[in-house]
């Protein structure tokens, strides 16, 4: 078991606020990094996947950037919006297998 | 229709009985997973298959049982389902070892 730790647990901003969020993973023997948007009562969604050290990457008013040597990976929200309300899920691959391994995400709720 | 389906969506179902939960999908994808999503634990990977009669535990295999005679089905069977069973369990399915994994709807499981 490969544990990925994310942070913080949950966060309400207001409308407009930007937040980021962290994750946290074994800096050895890196594969992958993924994200996930998660809503309620839906599937999760895949937003990014990160391979290199120093990847960035953006969708829209989110972007996630990704440090391999010290084991983390951040996920930011410009402006958020009510519709950016999700859990957001990060996951890493380990060098030995195609599993992914889940952090247990962070539940985001943005209030207008 | 296209994509990856997951049967049934709601299941109820008494402690001791076998329980099947069928995943389906359409992209010949060679990589299938099985969650459970539990309060508290978030995604933890039952089991995972890389290609049609190959398949390994992941991180709570324990009173489940997988098969893949082929490329497109990833049947996950509680053999005599207990309490602690009751989740809801999300199968998956990806081309390559580090692509994005696509989620079925998931399937609300409750034993009683």
């Amino acid at each position: 078991i490969l544990n990925v730790e994310q942070s913080p647990q949950s966060l309400h901003v207001q409308e407009g606020d930007s937040t980021n969020f962290t994750c946290s993973f074994p800096s050895s023997n890196f594969y992958a990094l993924h994200w996930y948007r998660w809503e309620t009562a839906k599937s999760p969604e895949a937003l990014f996947v990160m391979t290199l050290n120093g990847d960035e990457k953006k969708k829209g008013r989110i972007s996630a950037t990704l440090n391999t040597k010290e084991g983390y990976s951040y996920l930011y929200i410009k402006g958020s919006q009510p519709e950016d309300s999700a859990t957001y899920l990060c996951a890493f691959i380990h060098g030995s297998g195609y599993a992914l391994n889940f952090g247990k995400g962070t539940s985001l709720l943005v209030t207008p | 229709d296209a994509g990856i389906t997951q049967s049934p969506r709601y299941k109820i179902t008494e402690t001791g009985r076998q329980v099947t939960l069928m995943c389906h999908q359409t992209w010949s994808h060679s990589y299938m997973f099985w969650y459970r999503q539990d309060l508290g634990h978030g995604l933890r990977l039952i089991y995972y298959s890389a290609a049609a009669d190959i398949t390994d535990k992941g991180e709570v295999p324990d009173g489940y049982v997988v098969s893949r005679s082929k490329t497109e089905n990833f049947p996950l069977t509680l053999e005599s389902a207990t309490r602690s069973q009751t989740s809801v369990y999300f199968c998956a399915s990806t081309g390559t070892e580090i692509n994005i994994q696509y989620f079925g709807a998931g399937t609300r499981l409750s034993v009683l």
